[in-house]
This record gives C-alpha cells, sequence and structure tokens, in this order.
C-alpha cells in the first residue's frame, strides 16, 4: 500500500515554462486536493476534488490547473510559471464525505511533497 | 487575516519536559480540529483529531479544544529527541481545513 506519491520530488523550471505535478493514491479515496506551503504560511489550498469528473477551485488557485478524469489520480499543472509559484508543493486525499460528527472530520493523508523552484 | 493563528516558535526544550503548543481560530463555524505532525522534508501526518470542545488524549499526547475562547491546545508529556518536529494545528467545518503556520520543537537529549 503505497498511500499518496507525488512525483517528481524536486524541480527546477524557469520562468514561463509549464509543467505538471503528479499526484497518484492506491486507497480508493474520494476526497483528492494540492496545497502550497511557503514558510510562515502555513498550508494552502490550491484546488481540490470530491471525485472523478469534479474540481473546484481553494484558497489560491491562480496560475494552476487541475483535472480529475480517475479515482486514483489528480495531477496540478502549472500553466506559466513565475518565481512566486517557488514552493513545497503536498498532495492530500481521504474518505472524506458530508456528515456529521466525528465521521466529518476530514483527515487528510499527505505525500512527501514536490519542491519546486522557478527561476 | 489567517483563520487560524499558530506561534511558529522555534520552541527547543530538555528530553523529558512537558511541550505545550497552541493555536486560536476565528471561524466560529469551525467543529473539527486537528494536529498533524511534520518531519524535515517529509509530508504531514495526522497526529489527533477532535469533534467539537474538550480534551482527547493518546498515549503521550493530549489535544484540547475551548470553543468559548477559540483556543487550541497539544500537550506532549515526557517529550523525546523523536519528538522534533513541526505541528500543525487545523481547522475545519467541512472539507476545507485552515492550517497554522507551524511551531518548529526540538527536543533536547
Amino acid at each position: 500500500n503505497a498511500g499518496v506519491t507525488q512525483t517528481p520530488k524536486f524541480q527546477v523550471l524557469k520562468t514561463g515554462q509549464s509543467m505538471t505535478l503528479q499526484c497518484a493514491q492506491d486507497m480508493n479515496h474520494e476526497y483528492m486536493s494540492w496545497y502550497r506551503q511557503d514558510p510562515g504560511m502555513g498550508l494552502r489550498l490550491i484546488h481540490y476534488s470530491v471525485g472523478a469528473g469534479i474540481t473546484d477551485q481553494g484558497e489560491v488557485p491562480n496560475g494552476y490547473n487541475v483535472s480529475r478524469s480517475t479515482t486514483e489520480d489528480f495531477p496540478l499543472r502549472l500553466l506559466s510559471a513565475a518565481p512566486s509559484q517557488t514552493s513545497v508543493y503536498f498532495c492530500a486525499s481521504s474518505y472524506w464525505g458530508p456528515g456529521t460528527g466525528t465521521s466529518g472530520a476530514n483527515v487528510l493523508t499527505f505525500g512527501a511533497g514536490s519542491r519546486l523552484t522557478v527561476l | 487575516q489567517k483563520e487560524v493563528e499558530q506561534d511558529p516558535g522555534p520552541l527547543s526544550v530538555p528530553e523529558g519536559a512537558i511541550v505545550s503548543l497552541n493555536c486560536t481560530y476565528s471561524n466560529s463555524a469551525f467543529q473539527y480540529f486537528m494536529w498533524y505532525r511534520q518531519y524535515s522534508r517529509k509530508g504531514p501526518e495526522l497526529l489527533m483529531y477532535t469533534y467539537s470542545s474538550g480534551n482527547k488524549e493518546d498515549g503521550r499526547f493530549t489535544a484540547q479544544v475551548d470553543k468559548s475562547s477559540k483556543y487550541i491546545s497539544l500537550f506532549i508529556r515526557d517529550s523525546q529527541p523523536s519528538d522534533s518536529a513541526t505541528y500543525l494545528c487545523a481547522g475545519s467545518n467541512d472539507y476545507k481545513l485552515s492550517f497554522g503556520a507551524g511551531t518548529t520543537v526540538t527536543v533536547r537529549a
């Protein structure tokens, strides 16, 4: 059981280049999400998906695209990289669905992260 | 303004000490509160979560939530060098978690 797998672990881009960060999970989780982590800012939600074919924007979506064609995969695309996108990116998934009480908690499993530098 | 505020530290304690970590939040709709631990250059992993107010204990870890004051706490008893990590608090009322910036803790042997 691999959990949440992210590739690549490290990437250096030039301003204006595009790339895709890959995320795959083998836990049959419906909910998947992308966060970026910057010093002093904590984890901020970029995009999320509650199932195949359904995606929505999070807190900081500008400059990023996502798609969810399968339950397992949730790639994050940088359309035209900017130095402000230098960050560590985490993919996370969960069984989350609307509920009440303790069953409603969105308990995320995170990947190991992808460290991106944009020059 | 961030929904969850957390003192980034760093916090350094001797082995065996009690570590006390705190967060405040502003969103009164939060029902779920979580603590994640993140080792250097790794992804966050869930330590514990609580629903609404109250305490929850798991081994050496105790999480407390006081919704009246919008205060979240994590206590680590008998701290070990292996507890050295960044601790992230989070609150939510549905799918969206709002994270604090994280507190870096070092436990000295």
